[in-house]
């Protein structure tokens, strides 16, 4: 398994700002994978990212607004730039354990509010 | 394309009465379900998970979830829940045996399950 500390774990923000959030693992992971859940949506995810390589993005979500860092196997950022109040969202990140592993494990979330 | 639909937003219930959460999905291909509960300000946590075999499936805290291939349902059900069991829960769903480890889920809008002394 996995423990995954995510900081924060919530903010308040104002519009045009930007946020950075890490997400720390316990143990090295390939994949560390970034999901958004909007107030009363279901979780959608942003982005793959592997340690070495560009993070792949999900249909709808670009680099320039969400850029991500994998700079190591145990540690990742997601910065939501220039805020609006569209993207209050929790954040979560998550991590795949390892292989054989047919399940993921996710931080506690980050509960973002822009105003 | 894949989807989920959890049918109830919001279910409340007392204490020590039986729950069923109810979960829909779509799919032309196999697949593999699961549940994840989020308890307040934590992150979430594997319930239970269809992969194959046995379509009755028992998970941690009691819960168990019926995969019905027929119905293309995967409910969630607990005879007796606590005040403890207040929580969010999500079903999701994925195309691969691996999905739920490598970012290829696709979750339901979750029901947040209230339980009243």
């Amino acid at each position: 398994s996995a423990v995954i500390s995510q900081k924060p774990s919530r903010d308040i923000c104002q519009r045009g700002t930007s946020l950075t959030i890490q997400c720390q693992v316990d143990s090295q992971v390939t994949m560390m994978f970034w999901y958004r859940q909007q107030p009363g949506q279901s979780l959608t995810l942003i982005a793959t990212a592997n340690q070495g390589s560009e993070a792949t993005y999900e249909s709808g979500f670009v680099i320039d607004k969400f850029p991500i860092s994998r700079p190591n196997l145990t540690f990742s950022t997601l910065t939501v730039s220039n805020m609006s109040p569209e993207d209050s969202s929790i954040y979560l990140c998550s991590v795949e354990p390892g292989l054989g592993f047919t399940e993921a494990f996710f931080g506690q979330g980050t509960r973002l509010t822009v105003v | 394309a894949q989807s989920v639909t959890q049918l109830d937003s919001q279910v409340p219930v007392f204490e020590e009465a039986p729950v069923e959460l109810r979960c829909n999905y779509s799919s032309s291909v196999s697949v593999y379900l699961f549940w994840y509960v989020q308890y307040p300000n934590q992150g979430l946590q594997l319930l239970l998970k269809y992969l194959s075999g046995s379509t009755l499936v028992k998970g941690i805290n009691g819960f168990e979830a019926e995969f019905n291939k027929s119905q293309t349902s995967f409910h969630l059900r607990k005879p007796s829940v606590h005040i403890s069991d207040t929580a969010e829960y999500f079903c999701a769903v994925s195309d691969s045996i691996y999905g739920g480890s490598q970012g290829n889920l696709i979750f339901g809008k979750g029901t947040k399950l209230s339980v009243k002394p």
